[in-house]
């Protein structure tokens, strides 16, 4: 069974802070990961997609894989209330037509 | 860039009737859709995948004669709620996939409440 798992949260950090969340996954072929961001009641939006070991950033954003220990993070820096969301890790399965399988996701809530 | 729609935004429909949702690629050509839903403070759950022109392939525990599906064109997909019933009423999400990179790109969802 390929899993991916995430704490559920919710994950409180002032305005400001960096937000640092985090994923494991069960598919050791799996070559590429992302991260989707849900508001309450909206469908899930692409922030960051990362393919090889070590750092991606983009904005305020940065994605991290470590393929050896089946890890990938998304750390937010300078929180802001707009970024109190869930937020899920997916993995697409190695040979299976771009399917994702997505974690449960963490809940995230800046406070002011 | 990247820009998936779905139509209706919300559809309040009678037990025992069948509703369509369309979802369409707007700016990019989707080799692959797929059909998720999602109840309320819940996870993402795939339904089905569909290529164009071939059958779709139904995840377990999901009735492929209930939820039908039909992907006519690189740019269209649609999902039939057969004979619905008020538990099937739910948040259904489509997305599109390119093929290269495996990012899916979601539409804004459909809210469909059977009454």
């Amino acid at each position: 069974q390929k899993e991916v798992e995430q704490n559920s949260g919710p994950l409180s950090v002032p305005e400001g802070a960096i937000a640092s969340l985090n994923c494991t996954y069960s598919d050791r072929g799996s070559q590429s990961f992302f991260w989707y961001r849900q508001y309450s009641g909206k469908s899930p939006e692409l922030i960051m997609s990362i393919y090889s070991n070590g750092d991606k950033e983009d904005g305020r954003f940065t994605a991290q894989l470590n393929k050896a220990s089946q890890y990938v993070s998304l750390l937010i820096r300078d929180s802001q209330p707009s970024d109190s969301a869930t937020y899920l890790c997916a993995f697409s399965i190695s040979g299976g037509y771009n399917k994702l399988i997505f974690g449960a996701g963490t809940r995230l809530a800046v406070h002011p | 860039g990247a820009v998936v729609s779905q139509h209706p935004s919300w559809v309040i429909c009678k037990s025992g009737t069948s509703v369509k949702i369309e979802c369409r690629s707007l700016d990019f050509q989707a080799t692959t859709m797929f059909w998720y839903r999602q109840f309320p403070k819940q996870s993402l759950m795939l339904m089905a995948t569909s290529n164009e022109g071939s059958k779709a392939t139904y995840e377990q525990g999901v009735e492929k004669d209930k939820f039908l599906i039909n992907h006519a064109s690189l740019t269209l997909s649609t999902l039939t709620v057969t004979s619905a019933h008020p538990e099937d009423s739910s948040f259904y999400i489509c997305s599109a996939s390119t093929g290269t990179g495996g990012e899916q790109y979601f539409g804004p969802g459909t809210r469909l409440t059977v009454t």
